[in-house]
């Protein structure tokens, strides 16, 4: 897999959009990108996934740039219950998925 | 979406004890779960691939013969942790692949402590 690469912690105001960068320099042509959060004690939970093309869904949109190195979630309206840790994984179908290091998000009242 | 479960959430042992951990796909079928560990404030570590009526391949550093994974059916994978002692205290996560899709998308369990007194 990929290595990504995420900023370690990031504050957001509640009502705001959060913005999380991503960087997969070395990610292969065949590789999608993946988001998952972790709230604290409890399971990954599957956020969103692209390969070339930006994708929205009801949680979140993923922006992925052209040459695909590098990728940003937003969280379009962040609430007190999006405080997690965010995860940035550069996998593929039926191999391995690597966890880094995440970005702790902290929504702020 | 597609539902993990693991059982059980939270297990005390004793030193020495072995310790199973199970994780089940619910409504779907897994010919490919993961097990990763996972130690406070840390992120989560890959320990082995859980292949359905093979044997698991695991991560460098990763004892086969103290964490015994089981992948019996395609519904079905199981990590006894033998022997267990103190510094094997950690979080336990189990994924499943969802097959068919395409994209790799992993569903994860709720996780599982382990305390080894």
């Amino acid at each position: 897999d990929a290595k990504t690469t995420q900023p370690p912690s990031m504050d957001c105001a509640e009502g705001r959009a959060a913005n999380l960068p991503c960087n997969h320099s070395t990610i292969s042509g065949n590789e999608y990108v993946y988001w998952y959060r972790q709230i604290h004690s409890q399971g990954p939970q599957y956020i969103i996934h692209g390969l070339k093309n930006n994708e929205t869904n009801e949680m979140a949109s993923l922006i992925i740039t052209e040459d695909r190195k590098s990728s940003t979630l937003i969280l379009p309206h962040a609430t007190l219950r999006d405080t997690a840790v965010y995860y940035c994984i550069a996998g593929n179908t039926g191999n391995q998925f690597y966890f880094g290091t995440g970005t702790s998000l902290t929504v702020i009242p | 979406g597609a539902v993990v479960s693991q059982h059980p959430s939270r297990v005390i042992c004793k030193s020495g004890t072995s310790v199973k951990i199970e994780c089940r796909s619910l409504d779907f079928q897994a010919t490919t779960m993961f097990w990763y560990r996972q130690f406070p404030k840390k992120s989560l570590m890959l320990m082995a691939t859980s292949n359905e009526g093979s044997k698991a391949t695991y991560e460098q550093g990763v004892e086969k013969d103290k964490f015994l994974i089981n992948h019996a059916s395609l519904t079905l994978s199981t990590l006894t942790v033998t022997s267990a002692h103190p510094e094997d205290s950690s979080f336990y996560i189990c994924s499943a692949e969802l097959a068919g899709v395409g994209t790799g998308e992993l569903f994860f369990g709720e996780g599982s402590r382990l305390t080894v007194l």
